[in-house]
């Protein structure tokens, strides 16, 4: 089955700061998602990037499909930032559902 | 626009007494709905995922005996945490799609005293 892995585990930041966030998976995946999730909190889908290089607001996602890999960039980080972020993957085609990676945990301090 | 809702938002059941919970697609047809459960401090593990004229397939670790699922239509799923201990609580979550990126509701949080 489809393996995600995330790095790193937990993330801790000066306001301001940049982030980079990386998501490594198995098998060829045709959907890739980037959630956000507060502490104690519900999901919210961020980005969604099967390949290439997507921008929303401070957030940046570039997916190369063939290495298998998906970074998140989160530029000049902020409080409201912290919380933990997840991506997941799934083979649209063959009918899989997501698999989720285990997350990021950011924290950015004032 | 297309959203997914979910019911209730949070439940507090007896420990060995059931929970139902349900995933209403609203604005789109839900030809699939995954569930997941993450429990504290871990990530979303997938229960089953449920598509419309499949067998409901249910991940190792989890069985129809223990989440029973309904997918009756197009618009609608609920499952079922039966006989709820400890080890079920935490943040349950559908995800319907129509070959589409899956839409997530905000999940239904159960606690288990």
């Amino acid at each position: 089955g489809q393996q995600v892995q995330q790095s790193p585990s937990s993330l801790v930041l000066q306001e301001g700061e940049n982030a980079e966030l990386q998501c490594n998976f198995s098998s060829t995946a045709t959907q890739l998602q980037w959630f956000y999730q507060s502490p104690g909190g519900s999901l919210v889908s961020l980005l969604s990037n099967p390949s290439g290089t997507k921008h929303t607001g401070r957030l940046t996602s570039t997916t190369v499909t063939k290495e298998r890999r998906s970074s998140l960039h989160i530029s000049s980080s902020q409080t409201t930032d912290s919380g933990t972020y997840l991506c997941a993957i799934d083979r649209r085609n063959n009918n899989n559902a997501p698999r989720f990676g285990a997350g990021t945990k950011l924290t950015v301090k004032p | 626009g297309a959203l997914v809702y979910q019911y209730p938002r949070r439940t507090i059941c007896k420990s060995g007494t059931s929970m139902r919970m349900e995933c209403q697609a609203v604005g789109f047809q839900a030809t699939s709905v995954a569930w997941y459960r993450q429990s504290p401090q871990k990530t979303f593990e997938l229960i089953a995922l449920s598509t419309v004229n499949s067998a409901i397939k249910y991940e190792q670790n989890f069985t129809q005996e223990k989440f029973p699922i309904s997918h009756p239509n197009l618009s609608f799923s609920s499952m079922t945490v039966l006989n709820a201990y400890l080890e079920d609580r935490g943040l349950y979550l559908c995800g319907a799609s129509d070959n589409q990126a899956p839409l997530f509701g905000e999940g239904t949080r159960l606690s288990v005293l």
